[in-house]
């Protein structure tokens, strides 16, 4: 049983644009919903996490949207550079343990 | 470098032989866990410490696994008679008490023949 839900498997989007990754939880128990980065041969980086009392949160080019009642969320990267161009994980949590999603690998175009 | 730290980085094994990994967490983190990942998913949770107590195991860690974290510090993963399907990323990851912020380290990458 998966738990938690990714999509797209894999996003190229042109230097500017706002890819948007989406994902889709089971449990109404997990009460932490954190992004991850992931650099090839690298481990997981954080990049910005939200709780579900929460229906946005920001920080500097990267935005979590939640939808608590659709069990859902999703990461918009605004102004995306090649340098963004990873794997990157949505998550959740509850009591510590961490649920990864199967990751969308993002390539943004020069 | 304050980080979660892990030794080795790569490891390269004949089957049926045993491994140690070694993780170093970020110093007063309380928690440490271990997380496998293979070629194209996702982390998956193996096992977690608070202090030197195993509080919780998947399913995933079979008898042939063992972690310990003997004084609330540094943490091993122990495979015993390796298998090829062992092959993957092994990561670590600290947080501290009452925070649910994981910080990872590098990994080691294991390789069975």
């Amino acid at each position: 049983q998966q738990q938690v839900k990714q999509s797209p498997q894999s996003l190229i989007v042109q230097k500017g644009g706002i890819p948007i990754i989406n994902c889709a939880y089971e449990n109404t128990a997990f009460d932490y919903f954190p992004w991850y980065q992931q650099f090839p041969g690298k481990g997981p980086a954080l990049l910005i996490a939200i709780r579900p009392d929460v229906s946005e949160k920001k920080e500097g080019r990267f935005t979590i949207s939640f939808n608590k009642s659709a069990k859902q969320f999703s990461l918009h990267i605004m102004d995306s550079q090649p340098g963004d161009s990873a794997t990157y994980f949505c998550a959740a949590s509850k009591g510590g343990k961490i649920i990864f999603g199967k990751g969308t690998r993002l390539h943004i175009l020069p | 470098d304050t980080g979660v730290s892990q030794d080795p980085r790569h490891k390269i094994t004949k089957r049926g032989q045993n491994v140690t990994f070694r993780c170093d967490p970020i110093s007063e983190h309380n928690r440490l866990y271990w997380y496998r990942q293979t070629l194209g998913q996702g982390p998956e949770f193996l096992t977690y410490f608070q202090n030197e107590a195993q509080l919780e195991k998947s399913r995933l860690l079979s008898d042939r696994f063992s972690a310990e974290r003997p004084k609330g510090s540094f943490s091993t993963l122990e495979i015993q008679r390796t298998e090829q399907g062992d092959s993957a990323m092994y990561l670590c990851a600290s947080s501290s008490a009452g925070s649910d912020t994981q910080y990872f380290g590098p990994g080691t990458r294991l390789t069975v023949l």
